[in-house]
């Protein structure tokens, strides 16, 4: 079972768009649509932010995205704010009956 | 306030054997799946196990099998890991996560307790 890859990071300036993926095989990612994505601020739990592929749970705001082509998955953040900062994770169930994760986005906010 | 809250971390022997529990509050605990979800210091983070809401299915990561047990008591809303064989690599911050309802399948975690440090080292 290996992890999903993420690159380790990724930058913008306040108000741009950033995109980071998530690859994995067609007996995870690729096969089903159960990808989620979750933000980490240091010493803190994660919060879901994605799941099922392009679902935000409530309360979490619009500008999170998610998409997913093929065997990789990828979380879009538009108009980038300060409070954005954080590490990023993506998760997807595997047809081994476990869960997958990515290895870690860490994003900075220029 | 809705939440889970770990305990029963701590400095453990290589072999040795340690048991966390996580305790849910204003929910149903008994509705939902739990799963256990660790991450080593300043690394990412590992999916361990999860145990249905009505305790008929387990399933565990390939680097815990045969160690690691995932065990509830939904009379008293509390989830357990007990911790075998412990080795090096099972240091890490342990969190209980909640499967969410929402989801389609149980990889979805919509509560997070706020983590117990295990230190396996002699």
């Amino acid at each position: 079972q290996s992890a999903l890859t993420q690159p380790a990071s990724v930058s913008g300036s306040p108000g741009q768009s950033i995109t980071i993926s998530c690859t994995g095989t067609s007996a995870d990612v690729g096969g089903y649509n159960y990808v989620s994505w979750y933000q980490q601020h240091p010493g803190k739990a994660p919060k879901l932010m994605i799941y099922d592929v392009t679902n935000r749970p409530s309360g979490v705001s619009n500008r999170f995205s998610g998409s997913k082509s093929g065997n990789t998955a990828s979380l879009t953040i538009s108009g980038l704010q300060a409070e954005d900062e954080a590490d990023y994770y993506c998760n997807s169930y595997a047809s081994t009956n476990t869960v997958l994760f990515g290895g870690g986005t860490k994003l900075t906010v220029l | 306030e809705v939440q889970l809250l770990e305990s029963g971390g701590g400095l453990v022997q290589p072999g040795g054997s340690l048991r966390l529990s996580c305790e849910a509050s204003a929910f149903t605990f008994s509705s939902y799946g739990i799963n256990w979800v660790r991450q080593a210091p300043g690394k990412g983070l590992e999916w361990v196990s999860i145990i249905s809401a009505d305790i008929t299915t387990t399933y565990y990561a390939d680097s815990v099998k045969g160690r690691f047990t995932i065990s509830r008591d939904n009379s008293k809303n509390i989830l357990y890991l007990q911790m075998n064989s412990l080795r090096a690599e099972d240091t890490a911050i342990y969190y209980c996560a909640r499967r969410s309802m929402g989801s389609k399948k149980w990889n979805t975690f919509d509560l997070w307790g706020q983590g117990t440090l295990v230190t396996v080292s002699s």
